[in-house]
């Protein structure tokens, strides 16, 4: 079971906006900054969101990023059949000083 | 453009030693400021983080995993690797190499990953 807590999925249909929440702890998201990757079958992640809401270059505006408290959260707008990936939140954790994982949310567009 | 790629053997017999290489091209390792990072992930599951170490040959291990683990770093080679002892079923997945920014979750640039499988 991942210390941070991810719907197993979620889905939308094209031009939906789909949001996907990452839930963790004061000692995780609580305290330090969140990351979100995107993976297709059979390739390797790719980072989306860097320190909570930042975007790599050639990443779309289309997807966003967000963290309150002990909680993140990563949006898709106007969603598109190639988002169609397994998406992951990533931070350090203090306590158990590690990084960890979610446990991946599979984003379906209908 | 900064790649990885992965390089080892592909199936270790329970109780022995998984050996991984990460070549680098298109920068160096020994560049300040990062981290490199070996990430796994079994099959048709998530990803687990086994630990980084610096060109400084400094490391940081998954606690979980702390007592199995080895990396390495050759910068005369610009690559770094990973040993991972007295292996079981439970340790077959895909092995990624990573480079991180600072010992943080930021993974910036992946190799590709390879499968390794334990079985007798």
């Amino acid at each position: 079971q991942s210390v941070l807590t991810q719907p197993p999925s979620a889905s939308g249909t094209p031009g939906q906006r789909v949001t996907i929440s990452c839930s963790g702890s004061r000692s995780n998201i609580g305290s330090n900054d969140v990351y979100w990757y995107q993976q297709f079958p059979g390739m390797a992640p790719k980072l989306l969101i860097y320190r909570n809401n930042q975007r790599p270059s050639g990443v779309p505006d289309r997807f966003s990023g967000s963290k309150s408290g002990t909680s993140a959260s990563l949006a898709t707008s106007g969603l598109r059949s190639e988002d169609e990936a397994d998406y992951y939140c990533a931070t350090w954790d203090d306590s158990l000083s590690v990084v960890v994982f979610g446990g991946g949310t599979q984003l379906i567009v209908l | 453009q900064l790649q990885l790629q992965e390089s080892g053997s592909g199936l270790v017999k329970p109780s022995q030693t998984l050996s991984l290489t990460c070549a680098v091209s298109g920068g160096s390792i020994s560049s300040g400021g990062y981290s490199w990072s070996w990430i796994r992930q079994p099959p048709g599951k998530g990803l687990e983080w086994i630990g980084y170490i610096y060109h400084t040959g400094s490391t940081y291990y998954n606690p979980s995993l702390k007592s199995r683990v080895t990396t390495s770093v050759d910068r005369s080679q610009n690559q770094f690797s990973l040993k991972l002892s007295s292996v079981t079923a439970a340790d077959t997945a895909v092995y990624y190499c990573a480079r991180g920014e600072g010992g943080n979750s930021h993974f910036d640039y992946w190799g590709r990953g390879t499968l390794v499988t334990v079985s007798s």
